[in-house]
């Protein structure tokens, strides 16, 4: 079956990394995704790796890929007040059909 | 704007009544997706469209949800006899495939946001 899960709340101090955890169940995926959305606005793509690759580095986003465990990870370096917002980890196919989203996690930061 | 626009953005009607949303896709994009997103959950896939067909609906949209893409470009998404729990913000998303593969992933509109009373 297609399930997405990630933990709801994640709470960091400002200049940390922030690691945000997910896990899917359908090997079949073709890409993963990391989406954002702040309170009242849309998702914006932060970024998105394909199935076959192990790792994906863009600035301050570091994603990681353990297809055997069907496992993703997004980290953000030095954590910024404006990285406060909700990310949603999904699955897509090569055939352009859905996308299945989790139910996103919350990222909170301190001072 | 080579964004996907959506209109309109809010939307606040009585139980009962029948509301319609429009979606204006990336001009180049032949795929429009429609997904519905409750408080506190992700986007759930309703259904989408490669041109004017319609190739796959979510088992989500029951029979009082309609959608059309009748020229290939924008997209109507019409909900009648709407209830309480049809409260949400509907998004809309569009892509580029040929050959059945994706060329580039989906990008998503602002949504509209239903409130049902």
């Amino acid at each position: 079956g297609e399930d997405v899960e990630q933990s709801l709340f994640l709470s960091v101090r400002e200049g940390d990394s922030s690691v945000i955890n997910c896990t899917y169940t359908d090997s079949s995926s073709t890409y993963l995704y990391w989406y954002k959305q702040e309170p009242g606005a849309g998702l914006q793509l932060l970024t998105y790796i394909f199935s076959n690759m192990d790792m994906k580095q863009d600035q301050r986003l570091t994603v990681l890929l353990n297809k055997k465990d069907k496992h993703l990870s997004l980290r953000i370096a030095d954590t910024q007040t404006g990285d406060s917002a909700i990310y949603f980890c999904a699955e897509g196919y090569s055939s352009a059909s859905k996308i299945i989203f989790g139910s996103g996690t919350r990222l909170s930061i301190r001072p | 704007d080579t964004g996907v626009s959506q209109n309109p953005r809010h939307k606040i009607t009585k139980r009962g009544q029948n509301v319609t949303f429009r979606c204006d896709p990336i001009s180049e994009h032949n795929r429009l997706y429609w997904y519905r997103q409750t408080l506190g959950q992700g986007p759930e896939f309703l259904t989408y469209f490669q041109n004017e067909a319609q190739l796959e609906k979510s088992r989500l949209l029951s029979d009082r949800f309609s959608a059309e893409r009748p020229k290939g470009s924008f997209s109507t998404l019409e909900i009648q006899r709407t209830e309480q729990g049809d409260s949400a913000m509907y998004l809309c998303a569009s892509s580029l495939a040929l050959g059945g593969r994706a060329l580039d992933t989906q990008y998503f509109g602002p949504g509209t946001r239903l409130t049902v009373l």
